[in-house]
């Protein structure tokens, strides 16, 4: 039982690179989020996923898109990234009923 | 709409000392609030949630809705309890996080 997951844990962009942060979850939680998480700012939402086939923005959603792609899967993508966009992000579900929320790892990313 | 305010950046306190973290937050439903607590190279974990009004690693807190408040408490630190804590607020599906307090303990 992995709980969340995530890939990459690392990951160096040059300005302008487009890539795919992955998620997934074993505990089938229909609720899946993604944050950001940077010095002073605490964690804020990107976006969020109540079920699967549903998807609504955030508090920083610009700039980010996002797939819910069954029960399990819930990827983030940076079309062109900027050097705003350095930080850790967070993938995290939600125990249903209880709103605890359970997070992955985290993926560290840098945009030069 | 939901927030949550952490005064405190940075807390640094002695070991066997008390300790405070302040929370207060916004919110026009009736709160759902959490503390959360990240260790060192350590994912986000929840410490403890009002609804349950238990003692986690002797921390508690207590949602005080005069004053819009959810401070955590411990009254006598210890070394590993030195982190980055986070106050949260659940509402219209979604978690709130405040700013977080990097908790220090020194020895």
């Amino acid at each position: 039982n992995a709980g969340v997951t995530q890939t990459p844990k690392f990951q160096v962009l040059k300005t302008g690179q487009s890539m795919t942060l992955q998620c997934a979850q074993d505990m089938n939680h229909n609720s899946m989020y993604w944050y950001r998480q940077d010095p002073g700012m605490g964690l804020r939402l990107i976006y969020y996923s109540a079920s699967e086939g549903t998807t609504d923005k955030g508090e920083v959603p610009n700039g980010y898109n996002v797939s819910r792609l069954n029960k399990r899967e819930f990827s983030l993508r940076l079309e062109s990234a900027a050097p705003s966009q350095t930080s850790v992000y967070f993938c995290a579900t939600v125990v249903g009923g209880y709103y605890e929320q359970y997070f992955g790892p985290g993926t560290r990313l840098t945009v030069t | 709409a939901q927030r949550v305010t952490q005064p405190e950046k940075l807390l640094s306190v002695f070991k066997g000392a008390p300790v405070e973290l302040k929370c207060n937050y916004s919110y026009s439903g009736s709160p759902e609030l959490f503390w959360y607590v990240q260790y060192s190279r350590q994912r986000l974990q929840l410490l403890l949630r009002h609804i349950s009004r238990e003692s986690i690693k002797g921390f508690t807190a207590d949602l005080n809705k005069g004053e819009t408040s959810f401070h955590l408490k411990k009254p006598f630190a210890q070394e590993e309890d030195s982190a980055m804590y986070y106050c949260a607020l659940w509402g219209a599906q979604k978690l709130v996080f405040g700013q977080g307090t990097r908790l220090t303990i020194n020895p």
